[in-house]
C-alpha cells in the first residue's frame, strides 16, 4: 500500500531562519517523489520531483529511500514561500497519492 | 498555452441529486484526472482518463464515474450525492510525455445539503 506522511499541519518560522517540511513514505517499489505547493487564492502546482534534482525557489529536496522520506528543505525562508505544502508520491506511472499537507507561514 | 479550466467554481446540490462537473484540459494534454479533496485533507485520487478511456482508479463507489471526449476534456459525474461528497473537486492533466507532472485546474467547490 502506498502512504504520504507529513506530520506538521502548521510550521512557523522567521524570516531568513531555515525551513524544512517532512514527509515520509511507504510503498514497495520505486516511486516517484514531489512537492506540490498552493500559494493562497492560487491553484496547485508543481514545486519539484526528486528525479530532476533541481533546486525550484531555492527549495530542495532529497530522496532518502533507507528512512523512506523526502524533506523539503529551504536555508532561508522568505515570506512569498508562505502556502500549504503538499508531499506526493506515484508509484503507478498515473495516479498521484498526496499527503495531508504542511501549512507554512513565514513571518517578519 | 492555456490552463486547466474547471467549471463551475461552486455549486450546492441536494443529498440525492445528480452532478456533473466539466474540466478543459491544458492545450496539448491528453491525459486527465480528478482528486478530491476535502476539508484539511490533501487531493485523493478519483480516476484518470487518458484517450478517453478510464486508466486507473481510486477507492471510489462506481456512483463516481466520468468521461473524456475527443478533444481530451473530461467530465466526473456523481449519482445519488451524499454529504460526504461536499468537497473540493480537482482536475488536473498531463502530457504524455510527463504523465506523472500533473498541472491543475483552480477546482469546483461542491456542497451537499
Amino acid at each position: 500500500a502506498q502512504r504520504v506522511t507529513q506530520p506538521e499541519k502548521l510550521l512557523s518560522v522567521f524570516k531568513g531562519a531555515p525551513v524544512e517540511l517532512k514527509c515520509n513514505y511507504s510503498y514497495s517499489g520505486s516511486p516517484e517523489l514531489f512537492w506540490y505547493v498552493q500559494y493562497s487564492r492560487q491553484r496547485l502546482q508543481l514545486l519539484l520531483r526528486h528525479i530532476s534534482r533541481e533546486s525550484i525557489k531555492g527549495f530542495t529536496a532529497d530522496l532518502n529511500k533507507g528512512e523512506t522520506s523526502f524533506h523539503l528543505k529551504k536555508p532561508f525562508a522568505q515570506e512569498e514561500d508562505s502556502a500549504m505544502y503538499y508531499c506526493a508520491l506515484s508509484g503507478s506511472g498515473y495516479a498521484l497519492n498526496f499527503g495531508k499537507g504542511t501549512s507554512l507561514l513565514v513571518t517578519p | 498555452e492555456t490552463g486547466v479550466t474547471q467549471s463551475p467554481t461552486h455549486l450546492i446540490k441536494t443529498r440525492g441529486q445528480q452532478v456533473t462537473l466539466r474540466c478543459s484540459s491544458q492545450s496539448g494534454h491528453n491525459t486527465v484526472s480528478w482528486y478530491q479533496q476535502a476539508l484539511g485533507q490533501g487531493p485523493q485520487f478519483i480516476f484518470q482518463y487518458y484517450r478517453e478511456e478510464e486508466n486507473g482508479r481510486g477507492n471510489f463507489p462506481p456512483r463516481f464515474s466520468g468521461l473524456q471526449f475527443p478533444n481530451y476534456s473530461s467530465e466526473l459525474n456523481v449519482n445519488a450525492l451524499e454529504l460526504d461528497d461536499s468537497a473540493l473537486y480537482l482536475c488536473a492533466s498531463s502530457s504524455p510525455q510527463v504523465p506523472t507532472e500533473a498541472f491543475f485546474g483552480q477546482g469546483t467547490r461542491l456542497t451537499v445539503v
